[in-house]
């Protein structure tokens, strides 16, 4: 069965610092890979998707991930925090024959002036 | 274009009672999702459907839970009767039609609070 583990629940940066959000997932087959975000009062946004292709993935925002099967990991990075970026991210995964999304239990992005 | 809407944004409902949430998918989008957060937990699917047809129920907690979309349009959950531990975010969500449609757009959660 398929599974996310997002490492810390929350996370905290400085204005300007490097935003590192961890994300390891568990399949027998390499899923495909989502980081979604949530801002206050608002519904889940898609920041980027990992399906076939180069395993570095640009997004919104400035946001990026590498896909990493060896490690089976996704991570998401931003080399420098705004403000604007506090929220909650998400990491998901589904399968190939399947658009149900698996979801970590998230990560709340705090950034300090 | 209008995104995924939600109705009610809030409910609070005694242990019992029965609740009903509804959900309006962006137009064009045969595929419809709920899914759930219990406080401090993941993200869980319930189900999925396309056009009016349930092609995946396997996430649905048990038989007080039951979902319809008639018409392939919007869509209820309904909880009878509501147990405590139903409280949570209860999250919409679409996309286009077709497996691999990979973008699901998410409405902005019903959150349900069962005395």
């Amino acid at each position: 069965a398929q599974s996310v583990t997002q490492l810390g629940s929350h996370v905290s940066v400085s204005e300007g610092a490097l935003v590192l959000l961890r994300c390891n997932y568990s399949s027998s087959v390499p899923p495909y890979l989502f980081w979604y975000v949530q801002y206050p009062n608002q519904g889940l946004q898609l920041l980027l998707k990992y399906t076939t292709g180069a395993t570095l993935v640009k997004g919104i925002n400035g946001f990026e991930a590498e896909f990493k099967k060896s490690e089976t990991s996704f991570h998401l990075t931003k080399p420098s925090a705004h403000m604007s970026d506090a929220a909650e991210y998400f990491c998901a995964v589904s399968g190939h024959n399947t658009d149900k999304l698996i979801f970590g239990t998230g990560t709340r992005l705090q950034v300090f002036p | 274009e209008a995104g995924v809407t939600q109705f009610p944004s809030h409910s609070v409902i005694e242990k019992g009672q029965t609740v009903t949430l509804r959900c309006d998918p962006i137009s064009g989008h045969d595929n419809l999702y709920w899914y759930r957060r219990v406080m401090g937990k993941e993200i869980k699917f319930l189900l999925h459907f396309v056009k009016e047809s349930k092609q995946d129920e396997s996430g649905m907690p048990n038989n007080r839970f039951l979902a319809e979309r008639t018409g392939g349009t919007y869509s209820t959950l309904k909880v009878q009767p509501a147990e405590l531990e139903d409280s949570g975010v209860y999250f919409c969500a679409s996309s286009l039609p077709g497996l691999g449609s990979f973008e699901q757009f998410f409405g902005p959660g019903t959150r349900l609070t069962v005395l």
